[in-house]
């Protein structure tokens, strides 16, 4: 069964860096997201990306953080300057459709710790 | 806002034991109601899901009923097995949030043998 891949499966950076996430969703997937969870809390909406371009974020999704779909199966969270509090699983995701007839594929995550 | 509530955990359960996992949700409109299962070591899965009021989502032995008037989606199995051990999600999407879902903030399930 096709699956969503997250790499790297831990990334350990200092506060202040530049971290880029990578994910590669289902191929034929239309919708794109990224989620969080910060240890032993629920898990977040950041970001949902369709046709190229950001569709929905929430509050969290500050100017720290980007999206970038760069050569059509990649699809990237950047956060430009870490901080101690986006420590945090984060989740890419995808589906073909719509969540009411298609279930939302998670891939395995990447945890972030920003020492 | 939109939230969801569920029962704290860890829930420890023997093999066999019959399971319930809370979950209430605060929405506006009409949303549809999930549980995602996450493995240890593995992304978050789709379990069941219900998609309107008295729609009972079930799969793997595990039921939960879409009730509008307690605003409800309660997670249940009549008996569990060791490899039933995970973290369960309740979630709901908004009928006009497009593709996101809104989650609660998991249930470990441990299942002894």
């Amino acid at each position: 069964e096709p699956e969503v891949t997250q790499t790297p499966s831990h990334q350990v950076t200092q506060m202040g860096q530049e971290v880029i996430l990578r994910c590669v969703p289902i191929s034929n997937h239309l919708y794109f997201y990224w989620y969080r969870q910060i240890l032993g809390q629920k898990v977040e909406f950041l970001v949902s990306f369709y046709n190229n371009e950001i569709s929905e974020k929430s509050e969290i999704f500050d100017d720290q953080f980007s999206v970038e779909r760069p050569d059509g199966s990649n699809f990237t969270l950047k956060i430009r300057s870490t901080k101690l509090e986006d420590s945090a699983m984060y989740f890419c995701a995808s589906i073909g459709g719509n969540l009411r007839s298609s279930p939302l594929h998670f891939g395995n995550g990447t945890r972030l710790t920003v020492t | 806002g939109n939230s969801v509530t569920q029962m704290e955990g860890p829930v420890t359960l023997s093999e066999e034991a019959f399971l319930t996992i809370n979950c209430t949700y605060t929405a506006t409109g009409y949303p549809s109601l999930f549980w995602y299962v996450q493995y240890p070591g593995e992304g978050l899965q789709l379990l069941l899901k219900a998609t309107k009021a008295d729609d009972k989502g079930s799969n793997k032995g595990f039921e939960a009923t879409y009730r509008k008037e307690t605003t409800s989606f309660h997670l249940e199995k009549g008996s569990v097995q060791v490899s039933d051990s995970a973290v369960y999600f309740c979630a709901f999407d908004g009928d006009n949030a497009g593709n996101m879902l809104t989650f609660g903030g998991g249930t470990r399930l441990m299942v002894k043998p």
